[in-house]
């Protein structure tokens, strides 16, 4: 069956230190998005690609960034970690924009101390 | 620009309790619309969506309908369970998101 997977799921780093965060989709999904999750905030889009190579800011880019070199993953890098980040990061993908359901991830549970 | 609203929570009923979580949005032209369920330690899911005006989206006894003129998508489910404990998500097109509305149920 097809799916969409995160790793690590739980990870505890340091103010600034560069952390990677791995999302791996085996649906051949052309979009996927990486989601910041805090209480009182909901969901927030980070950064977003429709395909290999394209790469977009969300509403909350700064201190992330992505790369898409195929279809099936998409990393989310923190180039400096700060307490700030302490969240739980979703990855979703989709096969095409607008009417298509997110597929999302379990959820990486990162703490900067 | 283009939002979504959603009720905010939390919120608690009993068991068989009839419930509403209200949406609304603002955006030009004509987005797709969705609720998505999130339950405790998982990712979002699905549970309905609408792609026009006036559908009706409805899944596991829940239903929402794409109502234009009021710009709202609001959730409704006649009798709750306690397994429908869990974080409710308004969503329009992709990538915007309301910030969520947890319901507890209980026995």
């Amino acid at each position: 069956d097809a799916e969409i997977t995160q790793s690590p799921r739980h990870k505890i780093t340091e103010t600034g230190r560069q952390v990677t965060l791995a999302c791996h989709q085996t649906w051949n999904h052309n979009n996927m998005f990486w989601y910041r999750q805090d209480l009182g905030h909901g969901l927030r889009l980070i950064h977003y690609s429709y395909g290999v190579h394209d790469t977009n800011k969300g509403e909350v880019s700064d201190g992330y960034s992505v790369s898409r070199s195929n279809t099936e993953d998409l990393p989310l890098t923190l180039e400096s970690a700060a307490s700030s980040q302490t969240s739980v990061y979703f990855c979703a993908s989709s096969e095409q924009g607008g009417a298509d359901e997110q597929f999302f991830g379990p959820g990486t549970r990162l703490t900067v101390l | 620009g283009d939002s979504v609203t959603q009720m905010e929570g939390p919120v608690t009923l009993s068991e068989e309790a009839f419930l509403t979580i209200n949406c609304t949005y603002t955006a030009t032209g004509y987005p797709s619309l969705f609720w998505y369920v999130q339950y405790p330690g998982e990712g979002l899911q699905l549970l309905l969506k609408a792609t026009k005006a006036d559908d009706k989206g409805s899944n596991k006894g829940f239903e929402a309908t794409y109502r234009k003129e009021t710009t709202s998508f609001h959730l409704e489910k006649g009798s709750v369970q306690v397994s429908d404990s869990a974080v409710y998500f308004c969503a329009y097109n992709d990538m915007r998101f309301g910030a969520g509305t947890r319901l507890t149920v209980k026995p």
